[in-house]
């Protein structure tokens, strides 16, 4: 069965721009979170979405935005990039809202921003 | 603030031998711990969990101990391989899904 997938792989983008990065579950898993990492820190959480409704936020600005599509699938929007928004975006997923499972991750998409 | 700290960034072990890697917490709230391993240009891998009720969880070559009390939990492997070299974070989370994560600890084994 397939993983976590997140597309791009790796992407470059100068300062203003915007992005969006994808990602789909593993089959049947219906929770899908999103997370930053940057060089030398674990991952930081940004959004969790189960059955297409926002169900957590972390702290992060109002440029993250993220919705959840009727096949589980999510995309993760940034707009008015930062250098500092130069970081291993990662997306994990889990099967319901129990909270007591483990969430599954992608490879990352790396995402620079010059 | 750091909810989640892994106070070792580095360990180097001979391989057969045990790794012992440590992580503490400052949340009471945590109620589900976990210990994901990361390869270079992957994403982390599910390694094991403990849920609060518990104080020991065993697969395979992998334990987790869970010390409440002292806020403190940690995995041990044994024996240790060569392809146990990687990232290793330690995280939980409170009745949620928000996953808080250690800023890892990196475990070379040493043929």
């Amino acid at each position: 069965d397939a993983g976590v997938t997140q597309s791009p792989t790796h992407l470059i983008k100068t300062r203003g721009q915007h992005v969006t990065l994808r990602c789909s579950p593993i089959s049947g898993h219906k929770s899908v979170s999103w997370y930053q990492q940057v060089l030398g820190q674990g991952p930081q959480f940004i959004f969790q979405y189960y059955e297409k409704e926002e169900r957590g936020r972390g702290n992060f600005p109002d440029r993250f935005s993220a919705r959840q599509f009727p096949n589980y699938s999510s995309e993760l929007n940034v707009n008015a990039l930062l250098l500092g928004d130069s970081a291993l975006y990662l997306c994990a997923s889990s099967p319901s809202r129990d909270t007591n499972q483990p969430q599954h991750f992608g490879d990352g998409t790396r995402l620079s921003i010059l | 603030d750091q909810q989640v700290k892994q106070n070792s960034p580095s360990l180097s072990v001979q391989e057969g031998r045990i790794s012992i890697l440590n992580c503490d917490y400052t949340n009471s709230m945590f109620d589900y711990f976990l210990w994901y391993k990361k390869y270079p240009a992957e994403g982390p891998t599910f390694l094991i969990s403990i849920s609060s009720i518990k104080d020991k969880n065993e697969d395979g070559r992998f334990t987790v101990f869970l010390n409440k009390s002292a806020k403190h939990l940690s995995l041990h492997i044994v024996p240790s391989q060569p392809g146990d070299s990687a990232v290793y974070f330690c995280a939980a989370s409170a009745y949620d899904y928000k996953l808080s994560f250690g800023a890892g600890t990196t475990v070379t084994v040493r043929a």
